[in-house]
């Protein structure tokens, strides 16, 4: 089954401990994305990637860090996680040049952080 | 800057009826893809229709159909013979194709379907 895959679904944590969250497609998709999603806010792009080391900064990518070693895992990692980072998170995946592939996500990261 | 609006925070809309949310975008773009996406209270993100800017025609799936008024830059999702699982969340989309994936979204819709 096609899917993208995010561990884990809900994290508590407190301020200032690094935590990663992963992410992984099965689909063999280029393009990557994570995204946080705050009420009113609608969703916002943190940080995307294109394909393997190659990963670009989104509209709000302050407080975060991600890599792409490898094609189908794309971790989201907050080195000193602030209660401001307490959000839905989505990742996403999409694959092939045409702009009519829609973006595949995750089943969403609830995190907060005290 | 890229920007989506939808204006209506909250719709209802009587089961069996047709339904209209709203969205404009506003892009200098010559080349970008239009998306609309459901949000059930379980929390996934469903993709639901997509609208090409040099599509001519509307897109159409099932239920569904996008009314695309280019020159507007309004790009509307249309429900008809609404159901009760259509109650959700509904987000519009917009994706720069000469950008690989930067997708934009707007604040979002609830849809509540009335029995």
């Amino acid at each position: 089954e096609a899917q993208v895959t995010q561990n884990p679904r809900y994290l508590i944590t407190v301020t200032g401990k690094k935590l990663t969250v992963t992410c992984s497609q099965n689909m063999n998709h280029e393009y990557m994305s994570w995204y946080r999603q705050d009420p009113g806010l609608g969703l916002r792009q943190i940080y995307y990637s294109m394909n393997v080391e190659v990963t670009d900064k989104g509209d709000v990518p302050e407080g975060y860090k991600v890599s792409r070693k490898e094609k189908r895992n794309f971790p989201l990692i907050l080195e000193s996680p602030s209660p401001n980072q307490t959000s839905l998170y989505f990742c996403a995946s999409r694959g092939g040049l045409l702009g009519n592939t829609e973006a595949f996500f995750g089943q969403g990261t609830r995190l907060t952080v005290v | 800057a890229q920007k989506i609006t939808q204006t209506q925070p909250g719709m209802f809309v009587q089961e069996k009826e047709a339904v209209t949310l709203d969205c404009t975008y506003d892009t200098s773009d010559q080349s970008y893809g239009l998306f609309w996406y459901k949000q059930p209270s379980s929390g996934e993100m469903i993709f639901l229709i997509y609208q090409g800017s040099y599509d001519e025609q509307n897109a159409t799936e099932g239920r569904y159909s996008l009314n695309f008024q280019k020159a507007r830059k309004s790009a509307n999702l249309v429900i008809s013979a609404s159901q009760l699982g259509d109650s959700a969340m509904y987000f519009c989309a917009m994706r720069r194709t000469n950008t690989g994936n930067q997708f934009y979204f707007g604040t979002g819709t609830s849809l509540t379907v009335i029995p």
